[in-house]
């Protein structure tokens, strides 16, 4: 039984470049959300995607913008890349619903920005 | 005020005794609470949640609630050193859907 698997492990960019980072959820879940964990800090809410469509969303610019196929898994952009989007990168998947379900994270991807 | 509050620690422990994590959060309407264990350079692994007032065991973890003072707490027995991690406690948002907010986390160091 796969779990929440992310794409890239790691990944250096510059200022004002964009990225992609990729999440597939684990099998049978149907909820994806982002978060964001800088460095001694516990993760941050980006959004989160259902049935295709982004239902929430926490304080995060227009920069930050996502994606979620017919198959559950899930695109997070980001444009115009900042020195302090440096972070680590978490996927988490659930079932949707009423959102009682407990998520699950992926490895995350870790963005470095130079 | 924040809205989940933790100790940053770190909470050093002996092996072999009982490790106390606390947290409290600010949104009364809150229902569900997540424990979650991150190892360094690694991602939270989910550990506990509970839903309802009082005590839920899981083997070495016990999980507590208590709403009406706004306060969870996780109980480790029999600490190893194995345990030693971050502990992030995590309040599910009122509103219907699945956002989940943390709070910084307690580092917890288990010592032989």
């Amino acid at each position: 039984d796969a779990g929440v698997t992310q794409s890239p492990t790691h990944l250096i960019k510059t200022r004002g470049q964009q990225v992609t980072l990729r999440c597939s959820p684990k099998s049978g879940h149907d909820t994806v959300s982002w978060y964001q964990q800088a460095l001694g800090q516990g993760p941050q809410f980006i959004f989160q995607y259902y049935e295709e469509e982004e239902r929430q969303r926490g304080n995060f610019p227009d920069r930050f913008s996502g994606h979620q196929f017919p198959n559950y898994s899930s695109e997070l952009n980001v444009n115009a890349l900042l020195l302090g989007d440096s972070a680590l990168y978490l996927c988490a998947s659930s079932l949707g619903g009423q959102g009682t379900q407990p998520q699950h994270f992926g490895d995350g991807t870790r963005l470095s920005i130079l | 005020q924040k809205e989940v509050e933790q100790n940053s620690g770190p909470l050093s422990v002996p092996e072999g005794a009982i490790a106390s994590l606390n947290c409290t959060y600010s949104d009364r309407g809150s229902q569900s609470f997540f424990w979650y264990r991150q190892y360094s350079g690694k991602s939270p692994e989910l550990i506990m949640f509970i839903y309802s007032n009082g005590d839920k065991e899981d083997g070495r973890f016990t999980a507590q609630l208590n709403k009406a003072s706004q306060y969870v707490s996780l109980l480790i027995r029999d600490s190893q050193p194995s345990d030693s991690a971050t502990y992030l406690c995590a309040v599910k948002g009122t509103g219907g859907y699945n956002k989940l907010i943390f709070g910084a986390g307690t580092r917890l160091a288990v010592h032989p």
